[in-house]
């Protein structure tokens, strides 16, 4: 049982927009924590997508963006390609585990 | 351009210790930033193990703590993890990354399988 949740999966049909919700607590995403993103393609190391709730690292799609409110973030991504197919992981801190890092229990993006 | 390797034995036996390093290019640990440990089962989700400051101060999972240790070698640009009287639900791939804003930089992994 992950500290944050997301839904198991999502899908969408290329040139779509999804999002990937991650829901947290007062006690991680709620007490003003960062939230960040990553993408993990299949057989390959998770790589930074979104971090500080919002921000794109260089060479990051501007497809991709990221929001937070409240005690959950979102990721959203626009004109979807069928390479981003994928696992999406959202990542945040919790006071309770004295400021631990927790990660939501992952996305799987079909690519219709 | 910043890389981290991971290496270790890739079968370690229950009730032992696994050992892990990780070998850090083109940026000085001693500079700054924390230095992390995750691990992913096979088929299932990330699990953050602990992190590492480069002055030694560290952060660990707490479901965890009691049988981690990671410490940090400046001299030689590493950074290293023990988990000890491991079980089968240890067997994962383990990574090591940069814990700055996110875990910005990631090894590419390497799988450990605990079986006897």
């Amino acid at each position: 049982q992950s500290v944050l949740t997301q839904p198991p999966s999502v899908s969408g049909a290329p040139g779509q927009r999804v999002t990937i919700s991650c829901t947290g607590s007062s006690s991680n995403i709620g007490a003003g924590y960062d939230v960040h993103w990553y993408q993990q393609l299949p057989g390959t190391a998770p790589k930074l997508l979104i971090y500080g709730n919002s921000n794109r690292p260089s060479g990051v799609p501007d497809r991709f963006s990221g929001s937070k409110s409240g005690t959950s973030a979102s990721l959203a991504i626009t004109g979807l390609q069928a390479e981003d197919e994928a696992d999406y992981y959202c990542q945040s801190y919790d006071s309770s585990l004295s400021g631990g890092r927790v990660f939501g229990g992952g996305t799987k993006l079909t690519v219709l | 351009q910043v890389q981290l390797q991971e290496s270790g034995p890739g079968l370690v036996k229950p009730s032992e210790t696994l050992s892990l390093t990780c070998a850090v290019s083109g940026y000085s640990i001693s500079s700054g930033y924390y230095w992390g440990w995750i691990r992913q089962p096979p088929g299932k989700g990330l699990e953050w193990i602990g992190s590492i400051y480069h002055s030694g101060s560290t952060y660990y999972n707490p479901s965890l703590k009691s049988r981690v240790t990671i410490s940090v070698d400046t001299s030689k640009n590493q950074f290293s993890l023990k988990l000890s009287s491991v079980t089968a639900a240890d067997t994962a791939v383990y990574y090591c990354a940069i814990d700055s804003s996110g875990f910005d930089y990631w090894g590419q992994g390497t799988l450990v399988t605990v079986s006897s």
